[in-house]
């Protein structure tokens, strides 16, 4: 299986702030088909996971343009440009390259 | 709107059985792949099992093959997960999710406790 490894684990964040998230996997993401399948979900406290970016870069629909996505390969990050008060939760990175499906340990981003 | 909506769970004592359901709207269901995804009390989110739009393809994690059955009836826009034999670390809130190199829609999960 792809072992998906996130840093920092925990991120304390003033509002306004940028905020960013790292995620490795350990072997590369791109298919056969060209496509890399990581994808980066949001879960907020109580709820469940939510599709923030797909495709490494692709923001979902109703997905705030503060996030964005980029790396290639086997490195990706996940950038916040302002942090609000709304984005406090866990993320999660995922790969579907390869079956089955992982996901990183999860980064819980919190408000200093 | 996509709804994906669990159903089923509950608690059951180690080695017992539960029927979950996933009942979709807001899209056409037969031509979209399936998951099962679950998260133990406090901890991330762990893969289960796939199942695609047609059923010809299937797919389980290591940790619940042989104990635990998924299926769909696309004609009642729905999907299953048969558990059986469950053991306690099969404790978690189980998601069903929409999709297979993209999964896009995620339901609100149903609480699975296994305990005596």
């Amino acid at each position: 299986d792809i072992v998906m490894t996130q840093t920092p684990l925990s991120s304390p964040v003033t509002l306004g702030q940028p905020a960013s998230i790292s995620c490795r996997s350990s072997q590369s993401l791109v298919h056969s088909d060209g496509n890399t399948y990581l994808s980066w979900l949001q879960q907020r406290p109580g709820q469940p996971p939510r599709l923030l970016i797909y495709k490494i870069s692709i923001r979902f629909s109703g997905v705030p343009d503060r996030f964005s996505g980029s790396g290639a390969g086997t490195d990706f990050t996940l950038k916040i440009s302002r942090v609000e008060a709304e984005d406090v939760g866990v993320y999660y990175c995922m790969q579907a390259t390869q079956f089955p499906s992982t996901f990183g340990q999860g980064t819980k981003l919190e408000i200093k | 709107e996509v709804q994906l909506v669990e159903s089923g769970g509950g608690l059951v004592q180690p080695g017992g059985s539960l029927r979950l359901s996933c009942a979709a709207s807001g899209f056409t269901f037969s031509t979209y792949s399936m998951n099962w995804v679950r998260q133990a009390p406090g901890k991330g989110l762990e893969w289960v099992s796939y199942i695609s739009s047609s059923r010809t393809t299937i797919y389980y994690a290591d940790s619940v093959k042989g104990r635990f059955t998924i299926s769909r009836d696309n004609a009642k826009n729905s999907l299953y997960l048969q558990m059986n034999s469950l053991r306690d670390e099969d404790t978690a809130v189980y998601y069903c999710a929409r999709g297979v190199v993209v999964t896009d829609y995620w339901g609100q999960g149903t609480l699975v406790t296994v305990s005596s």
